[in-house]
């Protein structure tokens, strides 16, 4: 699976939109890109998941960049308990066999 | 219950004593992972199950390690004469299988003395 870097790190004030960048360079066709959040003293959650086209749900959005080399992950109106561990997973075949790396610490502040 | 559920939440052990960790999957998911996750790390692999077959254990540190799902559901992490590098939440995970997300427990905080 490729490997994937992120921000170590950010802020984002409480309503507005977190953007989250992930680089994945050396993905493969075949891999998915997969986001799990981690809460304090929880397992993680998963989020979202796409291949190469834009993707929505309740919790957030996923934009690929047409050469699949990096990806944003959005929380369009950022609240306190969306304060976690947001980790970007490139993932081939089954979604077995996560490698979550270290992940960015995403604060939310009043 | 809704979710997948560890037991215990927090376990301490002397060093070299012997502990089994809990977790019961959601029902029906064919699929069961247990991760190790230490301190300010993300969670590490450990092992894989498709209903009772083990079909990948290459993340156990060692052989003091051993997990196992006898009947397709419950699932035991067995940690043998525990040194204090085992301090770590392990976590577990279940999957409907195939491309579906995993749905994780919130953990066994083992803490080794």
């Amino acid at each position: 699976d490729a490997k994937t870097t992120q921000p170590t790190s950010m802020d984002c004030a409480e309503g507005r939109a977190a953007n989250l960048p992930c680089n994945h360079s050396t993905i493969s066709g075949n891999e998915y890109v997969y986001w799990y959040r981690q809460i304090h003293s929880q397992g993680p959650q998963y989020i979202i998941h796409g291949l190469k086209n834009n993707e929505t749900n309740e919790m957030a959005s996923l934009i690929i960049t047409e050469d699949r080399k990096s990806s944003t992950l959005i929380l369009p109106h950022a609240m306190l308990r969306d304060t976690a561990v947001y980790y970007c997973i490139a993932l081939t075949g089954t979604a077995s066999k996560l490698t979550f790396g270290t992940g960015t610490r995403l604060q939310v502040t009043l | 219950g809704a979710g997948v559920s560890q037991s215990p939440r927090y376990k301490v052990a002397k060093r070299g004593q012997d502990v089994a960790l809990r977790c019961d999957p959601i029902s029906g998911h064919v699929s069961l992972f247990w991760y190790q996750q230490a301190l300010g790390q993300g969670p590490e692999f450990l092992t894989y199950f498709q209903n009772e077959a083990q079909l990948d254990k290459s993340g156990l540190p060692s052989d003091r390690f051993f997990a196992e799902r006898p009947e397709g559901s419950v699932s035991t992490l067995k940690i043998q004469r525990t040194q204090q590098e085992d301090s770590a939440v392990y976590l577990c995970a279940s999957s409907p299988g195939g491309r579906s997300p995993l749905h994780f427990g919130n953990g066994t905080r083992l803490t080794v003395t």
